[in-house]
C-alpha cells in the first residue's frame, strides 16, 4: 500500500483526454515535495514523462501534462492514442523515495 | 548516449545472497547518485536504495524493507554501482532496475535514465 495512491485503471477513446491523479498527504506532496511521473510499457524500463510536477523532458509530446495543487498531483494526457496505453506512476518523497502504486491506461 | 547496463541476477534459494552490477557510460558517473529500483511481476516499483557521489561522503540510504540486508556500492573507477543482497526472501523476487537523474537537479529527485532490468528470482 504506497502512500500515494492513484486509481488502478482509466480509460479512453482514441483523441479523447483523460486524467490520472496521485493523491498524498501533509508528508509528502503536500509538504511541498515534487512529484515526477513516468510511463512504463509492457515489458520495458519505466520512463520519465514529467518532472518537478509539470516540465517535460525533451521528446515528450506536448500531450502530457502535470499539475500539482494542495496534496495532490495529476497527470493529463490530450489526443489520447493507442501506443499511449501504458502504466503510468507518480513518484515523490515521504522519509524516502515513494511511488504510486500504478494506473493502467487502456485505450478503447 | 547515456546507457545503463544491470547484470548478475538469477535465481538464490530463501536467505542466499546475490550480487547485481550497473555499468553506467555517457555520463559523468562519479557525479551522479544511483540508485535501485524493483518491481515484482504484475506489481508497481518499489524505491530499493541509493549511493550518492564521493562528494557527497558515498552516502547510503535505503527503503524499511531491505535496510540492514541489502548494501549499495560504487567504484567509480569502473563506472559501476552494485547491489548486494543479502538474506534473501521470497518477497525479494523481481525486476531490479538501476537509475539515475543525469539531467536539471531537483530538490525531489527524479530518474531520466533507466536500465534495463535483471530479474532476481527467490525461490527453493
Amino acid at each position: 500500500q504506497s502512500v500515494l495512491t492513484q486509481p488502478p485503471s482509466v480509460s479512453g477513446a482514441p483523441g479523447q483526454r483523460v486524467t490520472i491523479s496521485c493523491t498524498g498527504s501533509s508528508s509528502n506532496i503536500g509538504a511541498g515535495y515534487d512529484v515526477h511521473w513516468y510511463q512504463q510499457l509492457p515489458g520495458t524500463a519505466p520512463k520519465l514523462l514529467i518532472y518537478g510536477n509539470s516540465n517535460r523532458p525533451s521528446g515528450v509530446p506536448d500531450r502530457f501534462s502535470g499539475s500539482k495543487s494542495g496534496t495532490s498531483a495529476s497527470l493529463a494526457i490530450t489526443g489520447l492514442q493507442a501506443e499511449d496505453e501504458a502504466d503510468y506512476y507518480c513518484q515523490s518523497y515521504d522519509s524516502s523515495l515513494v511511488f504510486g502504486g500504478g494506473t493502467k491506461l487502456t485505450v478503447l | 548516449e547515456v546507457q545503463l547496463v544491470e547484470s548478475g541476477g538469477g535465481l538464490v534459494q530463501p536467505g542466499g545472497s546475490l550480487k547485481l552490477s550497473c555499468a553506467a557510460s555517457g555520463f559523468t558517473f562519479s557525479g551522479s547518485a544511483m540508485h535501485w529500483v524493483r518491481q515484482a511481476s504484475g506489481k508497481g516499483l518499489e524505491w530499493v536504495g541509493r549511493i550518492r557521489s564521493k562528494a557527497n561522503s558515498y552516502a547510503t540510504a535505503y527503503a524499511a524493507s531491505v535496510k540492514g540486508r541489502f548494501t549499495i556500492s560504487r567504484d567509480d573507477s569502473k563506472n559501476t554501482a552494485y547491489l548486494q543482497m543479502n538474506s534473501l526472501k521470497t518477497e525479494d523476487t523481481a525486476v531490479y532496475y538501476c537509475t539515475t537523474r543525469v539531467s536539471q537537479n531537483y530538490a525531489t529527485p527524479y530518474f531520466d535514465y533507466w536500465g534495463q532490468g535483471t530479474l532476481v528470482t527467490v525461490s527453493s
